[in-house]
């Protein structure tokens, strides 16, 4: 079975200051790793992902994650925070032998504080 | 390019009664998703689709129907709604079922059941 974890629900952060949003999961197989962010009344936006190859993946208005087989992390980074990065992300898991849809994790709330 | 359009934005709705929640893609994607966003549980699959033709159940499937008549629309069904069917409805779609493509939201369907 697939699941993911983002063990903090809030992450406060000031502007200009790194940011990191956690993320864990589980799959049988090896994953496909995403990460989408949600502004208030918006749908899902894709943000980045992971398939193979390097660790270090970037993607979209600067972010970044680095997958870690061994700890099974995909953590979401951006080296300065902005005001306009506060929003609600969320960690997605797809198994790459055996899964056919995406799991989610619960979200985690980033407010970037003037 | 539109994307993914959902209708109505938002709706309240009596319990018992019937609903369809409404959504078309124009990117030719063969798979289809439902989620519903609750507070503090993330998304929960409610049905998905591989292909037309061809629908399957997820996570949260109960009170819950689906068809796949053609490539571009995927509606949602309440058959007779419940005060618990209260929720945010997403609808997305990938390139595929399986493998490493990102997923694209809808902006999303709030519904409330009294």
């Amino acid at each position: 079975a697939q699941s993911v974890a983002q063990p903090e629900d809030q992450v406060n952060v000031a502007e200009g200051n790194p940011l990191t949003v956690k993320c864990t999961y589980s799959v049988s197989g090896n994953p496909y790793l995403f990460w989408y962010v949600q502004y208030p009344n918006r749908g899902l936006q894709f943000l980045l992902k992971y398939i193979t190859g390097d660790n270090l993946v970037k993607g979209s208005y600067g972010f970044e994650a680095e997958f870690n087989k061994s700890q099974t992390s995909f953590h979401l980074k951006k080296p300065s925070a902005l005001v306009s990065d506060s929003a609600l992300y969320f960690c997605a898991v797809r198994d790459r032998n055996y899964g056919q849809n995406f799991v989610f994790g619960p979200g985690t709330r980033l407010s970037v504080l003037p | 390019i539109a994307g993914i359009t959902q209708a109505p934005t938002s709706q309240i709705l009596a319990a018992g009664r019937r609903m369809t929640l409404r959504c078309t893609q124009d990117m030719r994607h063969n798979a289809m998703y439902w989620y519903r966003q609750d507070l503090g549980l993330g998304l929960r699959l409610i049905h998905y689709s591989n292909t037309a033709g061809t629908t399957g159940k997820g996570e949260v499937p109960d009170g819950y129907s689906v068809s796949r008549a053609n490539t571009d629309d995927f509606p949602l069904t309440l058959a007779s709604a419940v005060p618990s069917q209260t929720s945010v409805y997403f609808c997305a779609s990938s390139e595929g079922l399986v493998g490493s493509a990102e997923q694209f939201f809808g902006p999303g369907t709030r519904l409330t059941v009294l």
